[in-house]
């Protein structure tokens, strides 16, 4: 079965960078898309962007200009990072898997890590 | 603010159907046939129930269903069942450099 678990801290410090780890345990990292989402406390799931087993990626507009997605095949991990943060990144972060025929929808994700932006 | 709208809360009692309303523009919803709805517990991973507006992820029960009409997706649910309380998310592909939006999320309540 497989399973994806989040890791990082917690609690990050304004204008520092957001720096979050997805492992995917039960099954190889290849032949699919890795995606990071997020949801502000009482709002709705955004999409950050994604990272595909062969090292292209897509990100958010609105991210773009902060955000790194990517894979480590040797660990079968990938990860985000989200720089210069402030309080409107504070947030459940997700990490999920779409299928490489479509990456328009997410089969596996993680159950999610809540990272503070505070001081 | 969400790209797609979803009703805050719906709710039901056991055996009974209820349908929740996923509303888009023409840009996602309304031209592609690439939406998908996710049920999530509390504090447990989202779980994909259906995607390209219609097809039942591996493993779902034939209770759930979806459907689309002009840019209004939805998901029913019939015969509610205790374990159906969650809430349920659809996301949508879209033309705008977004490439995925979602819904504001619906909290579904077995009576």
């Amino acid at each position: 079965q497989v399973q994806l678990q989040e890791s990082g801290p917690g609690l990050v410090k304004p204008s520092e960078t957001l720096s979050l780890t997805c492992t995917v345990s039960g099954g190889s990292i290849s032949y699919y898309y890795w995606t990071w989402i997020r949801q502000p406390p009482g709002k709705g799931l955004e999409w950050i962007g994604y990272v595909s087993d062969s090292g292209d990626t897509n990100y958010s507009p609105s991210l773009k200009s902060r955000v790194t997605i990517s894979l480590d095949t040797s660990k079968n991990q990938f990860s985000l990072n989200l720089r210069s943060v402030t309080a409107a990144d504070t947030a459940v972060y997700f990490c999920a898997r779409s299928p490489r025929y479509s990456n328009y929808y997410f089969d596996y994700w993680g159950q999610g890590t809540l990272v503070t932006v505070s001081s | 603010h969400s790209a797609l709208t979803q009703p805050a809360s719906v709710s039901g009692s056991p055996g009974q159907p209820i349908t929740i309303s996923c509303t888009g523009t023409s840009s996602d919803v309304g031209y592609y046939n690439y939406v998908s709805w996710y049920q999530h517990h509390p504090g447990k991973a989202p779980r994909l129930m259906i995607y390209d507006v219609t097809k039942r992820a591996s493993g779902v029960s034939f209770r759930f269903s979806g459907t689309k009409s002009g840019n209004t997706a939805s998901l029913t649910i019939s015969g509610l069942q205790p374990e159906d309380e969650a809430s349920y998310y659809c996301s949508s592909y879209t033309s705008s450099s977004t490439f995925l939006i979602f819904g504001g999320g619906t909290k579904l309540t077995v009576l």
